[in-house]
Formats: C-alpha cells, sequence, structure tokens
C-alpha cells in the first residue's frame, strides 16, 4: 500500500527557514516523478513544485520560484521542499504527491499524502 | 486569478447529471492532458480523471472526462449524496513550465 507522510510544518516568522520532509512507502521509490502542492486555508489547490525521478530536474511555481527547493532522497524514500524567505502568503497546507509516471511534466497525482501545515505569521 | 477557469459551484439533485467545465489555453489545456481530483471536506485530493477520460482503478464510471481544444469538461452522472465536494482540474502549462489547477467547483447536492 503506497504510504505519504508528510512532515515538519510548524508556525514560524516572515522571512525565516524551514523544511519539510516526506516518507514514502508502498511504492518503488524512484521509478517516479515527485510533487508538493498546497492549500492556504479555504483555498483551492495551488502547484508547487516537481522533481524527476532522480532529483536531476526540477521545476518550480513562479510564486515560489529562487525561494523554494524541492529534492529527493532515493536511498531513504525521501522528498524535501527547503523553504527560505517565507511570507504570510505561503500559509497553507502542503502535501506531498506521487505522480502516475515518471514524466515530469504533468500533474497526474494517484496518491497524496495527508499535508503538513505551514503557518507564517508575526 | 487561477490560470484554468472554472465555475465556482454547481448543483444537483441526486440521479442528476453534473457537467463541471475547465477552460484554460493552448499552452496548457490545448497541448497537455488534463486530469480532475475530487477533494471531499478534510480529505485530500483523490485522482478521478488522468489523461483527459481515463480512471483510475476504483473509479465508477459515473465520472467521466472530455477535451475538445482550450477546454475539458467533467461530467459526473447520477449525482450522489456522497459527490458533494470540491472539484479540480489540473495540467501541465508549457509556457509557464509549471502544473496550473483550476480555482475548483463545489458540487452540492440538494
Amino acid at each position: 500500500e503506497v504510504h505519504l507522510l508528510e512532515s515538519g510544518g510548524v508556525v514560524v516568522q516572515p522571512g525565516e527557514t524551514l523544511r519539510l520532509s516526506c516518507a514514502a512507502s508502498g511504492f518503488t521509490f524512484d521509478d517516479y516523478a515527485l510533487h508538493w502542492v498546497r492549500q492556504a486555508p479555504g483555498k483551492g489547490l495551488e502547484w508547487v513544485s516537481v522533481t524527476s525521478w532522480n532529483g536531476g530536474l526540477s521545476y518550480s511555481a513562479d510564486s515560489v520560484r529562487g525561494r523554494f527547493t524541492i529534492s529527493r532522497d532515493n536511498t531513504k524514500n525521501s522528498l524535501y521542499l527547503d523553504m527560505r524567505s517565507l511570507r504570510p502568503e505561503d500559509t497553507a497546507l502542503y502535501y506531498c504527491a506521487k505522480s502516475r509516471s515518471d514524466l515530469l511534466e504533468g500533474v497526474d497525482l494517484d496518491f497524496w499524502g495527508q499535508g503538513t501545515l505551514v503557518t507564517v505569521s508575526s | 486569478q487561477s490560470v484554468l477557469t472554472q465555475p465556482p459551484s454547481v448543483s444537483a439533485a441526486p440521479g442528476q447529471k453534473v457537467t463541471i467545465s475547465c477552460s484554460g489555453r493552448v499552452s496548457n489545456i490545448g497541448n497537455n492532458f488534463v486530469c480532475w481530483y475530487q477533494q471531499l471536506p478534510g480529505a485530500a485530493p483523490k485522482l478521478l480523471i488522468y489523461d483527459n477520460k481515463k480512471r483510475p482503478s476504483g473509479i465508477p464510471d459515473r465520472f467521466s472526462g472530455s477535451k475538445s481544444g482550450t477546454s475539458a469538461t467533467l461530467d459526473i452522472s447520477a449525482v450522489q449524496p456522497g459527490d458533494e465536494a470540491d472539484y479540480y482540474c489540473a495540467t501541465w502549462d508549457g509556457s509557464l513550465s509549471s502544473g496550473v489547477f483550476g480555482g475548483g467547483t463545489k458540487l452540492t447536492v440538494l
């Protein structure tokens, strides 16, 4: 059974740095691209970032490009999101999600975690 | 303002058919596969449709998707109370080099 478990969400002040983690199990981790998707309280889904099967390629949304970095460790079956210069508008539930394939340019995500809440507030 | 445009809400009585639209551009829907997600209250999103019209294992055939040009549609035939949820379309945008979601449509079953 596929399982994705996010962690690392906390309350931080604007400008601070945070790392989110996602522990995966139940599938061949390095066969698939992995994504982060976020959802602000009471709002819709916003795609954040994707990394290729080996971490060699990634894309990020304009809203986070240059501040957030996605990475993965295939030896630990783990996905990460390093977030810096956090802003109040980054406040959201952050989901880790598995792609159906190893293709980067797609948003067909067949398994999702339950999310980890990041709150950016002074 | 979302890149993909969906109606904010739709409603239907049990047993009726519902259609949710998703409008985009050549750079996103026009040139890429569309998928649809269902998000029940308090839950993570669930993949309903991928590659415009394919259903993952376990998704009832009451849910169907289609795409034409720069628009996509999710149809739910014979709506049930348990279908009350938010529905999102999503695709890749080649011009932005990013994934994009619609703003979401809240389905109310009357």
